[in-house]
């Protein structure tokens, strides 16, 4: 079954609202966490790194401002998009790292979120 | 910076073997991931190299090569349910991993 739960799945908002994505991780405690971003037939583009209980670490070129990370316990992430616009919707999923041990390049992911700003 | 380049697309018959070769530049690297996107969900674990030379885990196998920033996966006895997008990626100590663009594999009958 899957270890990483994410949710919602789907969403659809108006330009100028925000979002709230959540990402669990199931029965083990992920003290590391990665929100990446994935545009259609695109690669994977890691966003930040989430770490309980302390600032998110965001990658180049990402807006810290709009893309707010929270991780504050070892099982609960959560990435709002603020003030949301038609240039944010994308496909956003979240991996936890540490159920198979650390340097195992093995991280399990979430489902996945499709946002859709109108 | 990093950047990793493997092929955009393959395609190859079913029962076959393919091969997707990825190469990479990066600082602090700890190890090379393959990962299996079918359209619309989320990217599964292949396989893992941390060291040089060849891991096998049943019909896939990866490969590193550290000196040459080399690796491929190596998937043998194609189903159609192979068809799907791979990506590596390069991880570093704090299992940051940074993906390649993906592979498109289409399986023909």
């Amino acid at each position: 079954g899957a270890v990483v739960s994410q949710h919602p799945s789907w969403v659809i908002c108006k330009s100028g609202t925000s979002v709230k994505i959540e990402c669990r991780s199931l029965d083990f405690q992920a003290t590391t966490m990665f929100w990446y971003r994935q545009f259609p037939k695109q690669s994977l583009m890691l966003m930040a790194t989430s770490n309980e209980g302390s600032k998110a670490t965001y990658e180049q070129g990402v807006e810290k401002d709009k893309f707010l990370i929270n991780h504050a316990s070892l099982t609960l992430s959560t990435l709002t998009v603020t003030s949301a616009h038609p240039e944010d919707s994308s496909f956003y999923i979240c991996s936890a790292s540490g159920l198979a041990g650390p340097n195992t390049g093995e991280l399990f992911f979430g489902e996945g979120s499709r946002l859709t700003v109108l | 910076g990093q950047s990793l380049e493997q092929p955009s697309e393959v395609t190859a018959v079913e029962g076959a073997i393919v091969q997707i070769n990825c190469t990479y530049q990066t600082s602090g690297f700890y190890g090379l991931s393959w990962y299996q996107q079918h359209d619309g969900g989320a990217p599964t674990f292949l396989s893992y190299n941390g060291l040089d030379g060849l891991e096998e885990t049943g019909r896939f196998s990866s490969f590193l090569s550290r000196s040459d920033s080399y690796g491929y996966l190596l998937l043998q006895e194609l189903q159609m349910k192979d068809s799907a997008s791979y990506f590596c990626g390069v991880g570093n100590r704090d299992d940051k991993i940074i993906f390649g663009k993906g592979t498109r594999l289409h399986i023909l009958p």
